[in-house]
């Protein structure tokens, strides 16, 4: 079955750079969620899109962005990068039905080092 | 408001049950289980929403007690493979969005031979 897609996995920038990571939800999944798990801790909720438009915020920090475009990607935009920004970047998406079982299937992470 | 989980830790030998306990100040529409293996992505197991209804796809069993606002997971004869960090995921019932989705801080589930 087909899974949720990231690219890259890895990535390494220095400290002030941007950086762009890219999610590719499960066919006709039209939720994506994008998450920030640090060593050893519980993955942070960031944001999240349903149908193209912003769903929910949670502690996304305002020097990131993200977007989902009509083909239900999603990109997730991180600009003037900081050493606190590295972590693994999950990306999940669901499919809503109606106000129900929203199970979010997680792909396989971009591990973002910065320098 | 991060649910909580407890234990943090618990270590099992294979055939053994363990609970882990997820609770929430706010009223919950759902609760998610999840596994994570070190550096792998977390795994869905289970999902409990308001009314009883359960959707899940392994042999572990849950429990939603909507009047205490708190899940129990269920690790029945335990394997080797159920090895790993369990956290639940919180789905609050608001009137303003579709929910604020929190993880717990995770449960580390160790399985001994």
């Amino acid at each position: 079955a087909a899974g949720v897609i990231q690219s890259p996995r890895h990535l390494i920038k220095e400290k002030r750079e941007t950086a762009t990571l890219k999610c590719y939800p499960i066919p006709r999944h039209d939720t994506v969620y994008w998450y920030q798990q640090g060593p050893g801790q519980d993955p942070q909720f960031l944001i999240s899109f349903y149908e193209k438009m912003q769903s929910d915020k949670g502690s996304i920090p305002d020097r990131f962005s993200a977007q989902q475009f009509s083909d239900y990607h999603s990109e997730l935009n991180m600009s003037s990068l900081e050493l606190g920004d590295s972590a693994l970047y999950f990306c999940a998406s669901s499919f809503r039905e109606g106000r129900a079982a929203d199970t979010q299937y997680f792909g396989p992470g971009t591990r973002l080092t910065v320098l | 408001q991060q649910p909580v989980q407890s234990p943090q830790a618990v270590i099992l030998r294979e055939g053994e049950d363990a609970v882990i306990n997820c609770s929430s100040s706010k009223a919950l529409y759902s609760v998610h289980w999840y596994r994570q293996k070190h550096g792998e992505a977390p795994v869905f197991l289970m999902i409990l929403l308001k009314g009883g209804e359960q959707k899940g796809h392994e042999k572990i069993s849950a429990s939603f007690n909507e009047k205490k606002q708190q899940s129990s997971l269920y690790l029945t004869a335990s394997q080797l493979s159920y090895s790993g960090t369990y956290f639940c995921g919180t789905d609050r019932e608001t009137t303003d969005s579709w929910g604020k989705f929190q993880f717990g801080a995770g449960t580390q589930v160790v399985v001994t031979p």
